[in-house]
């Protein structure tokens, strides 16, 4: 089973300044196959990035993702005021899918 | 524009078993990976298993391993979760999520069931 950590645990941050959410993973993620997640309370999980580093339909320019291997990172520019959420990040390269345990994106 | 549809609440005993159905509109079914995850109160998602109707051989995580089952009708293009020997730990929200097609071969989960509670309770 490849594990997934996320770091930070939470990050509190102002609406307008960037945040930066990383993923490691225990071992190789296969053909970069990593989604991040944006969940809101009472809400199922929506897809934001596919592939590492691919915005799903419909996600804003402002959400951006990089990395490969091991070391996947989520940026969002700016924040807006409905970006304070949780995001998990996901491989699905293994035949075993795992998720990382999620970083809370809040209101400072 | 594709749908998940899934059934309502449901309150079991330990012990027992329940059955979730995730009905899926306005896109293919049978080529299409259905997967399940739940998510505990207050906890993150954990992904259970899945499976690709037209394969029919379902991957399931190995914690689940005995106690889960997920199968797929194809002809009302809907998938069914059951887990048995049920405890308190197993109260969560089960979803539903529509991965890729067998030809992309990209499993992210890019459509959402609008989830299910389930509650085991004596």
């Amino acid at each position: 089973e490849i594990v997934l950590t996320q770091s930070p645990g939470t990050l509190s941050l102002s609406p307008g300044e960037r945040a930066t959410l990383s993923c490691r993973a225990t071992e190789t993620i296969s053909s970069d196959s990593l989604a991040w997640y944006q969940q809101k309370p009472g809400q199922a999980p929506r897809l934001l990035i596919h592939r590492a580093s691919n915005r799903a339909t419909g996600i804003p320019d402002r959400f951006s993702a990089s990395g490969s291997g091991t070391d996947f990172t989520l940026t969002i520019s700016r924040l807006e005021p409905e970006d304070f959420a949780v995001y998990y990040c996901q491989q699905y390269g293994d035949s075993e899918f795992t998720f990382g345990p999620g970083t809370k994106v809040d209101i400072k | 524009q594709v749908q998940l549809v899934q059934s309502g609440a449901d309150v079991k005993k330990p012990g027992s078993s329940v059955k979730v159905s995730c009905k899926t509109s306005g896109g293919a079914f049978s080529t299409y990976a259905i997967n399940w995850v739940r998510q505990a109160p207050g906890q993150g998602l954990e992904w259970m298993g899945g499976l690709i109707p037209i394969f029919e051989k379902p991957d399931y995580a190995q914690k689940f391993q005995g106690r889960l089952t997920i199968i797929a009708d194809e002809s009302t293009s809907t998938a069914f979760m059951e887990l048995n020997s049920l405890t308190s730990e197993d109260t969560a929200v089960y979803y539903c999520a529509r991965g890729g097609s067998r030809y992309s071969g990209n499993y992210a989960l890019f459509q959402w069931g609008q989830g299910t509670l389930v509650t085991v309770s004596s």
